[in-house]
């Protein structure tokens, strides 16, 4: 069974700042994948990216960048020069081999104009 | 693609009313996830199908609630008969190419 922690329930930064958003995951496979997710105030639920456990390269898109560690079980989610729209409940999300997607608690990030 | 499409996107019911919610997924997607949402328990998937059969239907809470999908463009899941503890919201979702979409969610309260 999977398991996922994101042991920040809430962070605030000032707009412009940097900001990272843990996630560690425990699982007994050796295949799976890591997603991280977005929901924004209006409660949508937004794909972010898919990284698979054999990708262990670093993944950046715009001022967005995830660090992927499989030694450390971890795969944190950097963003770069904040914005306010940055604003949201960010979950990371392990999927093993039965496609079903196991959710952390989330980590609630406000961006401070 | 429209995406995800559920329907409707607000509910309100009084206990004891049948709900039935309503998702339409993603052209070409054979797996269709049905999540809810609470406060007190997060996001957690009440059942999944792939193909339109049932694979795991281990985090339906009860006997009162149900899924179909008679087809591979649509599903449905009731609740029969509804309790305010099932004020949530629920999210559809499906894969396709490794990624797992969601529709907008609906948001249901029961009075």
């Amino acid at each position: 069974a999977q398991k996922v922690t994101q042991a920040q329930t809430e962070i605030s930064v000032v707009e412009k700042e940097d900001v990272t958003l843990d996630c560690v995951y425990e699982t007994r496979d050796t295949t799976y994948y890591l997603f991280w997710y977005k929901q924004p105030p209006s409660g949508e639920l937004v794909f972010l990216i898919r990284r698979n456990s054999f990708d262990e390269q670093n993944e950046i898109s715009g001022r967005y960048s995830w660090n992927f560690q499989k030694s450390t079980s971890s795969f944190n989610f950097t963003i770069t020069a904040s914005q306010v729209v940055d604003s949201a409940v960010y979950f990371c999300a392990p999927r093993e081999g039965n496609e079903k997607l196991t959710f952390g608690t989330g980590t609630r990030l406000t961006i401070i104009p | 693609d429209a995406g995800v499409i559920q329907s409707p996107r607000h509910e309100v019911t009084e206990m004891g009313q049948e709900v039935t919610l309503r998702c339409k997924p993603i052209s070409g997607h054979d797996y269709l996830f049905w999540y809810r949402q609470t406060m007190m328990r997060g996001l957690e998937l009440l059942i999944y199908f792939n193909n339109n059969v049932p694979i795991d239907d281990s985090g339906m809470p009860e006997d009162r609630f149900s899924a179909k999908m008679p087809n591979a463009s649509f599903s449905t899941l009731k609740i029969q008969p509804s309790e305010p503890r099932d004020s949530a919201v629920y999210f559809c979702g499906t894969t396709g190419r490794g990624e797992q979409f969601f529709g907008p969610g609906t948001r249901l309260t029961v009075l």
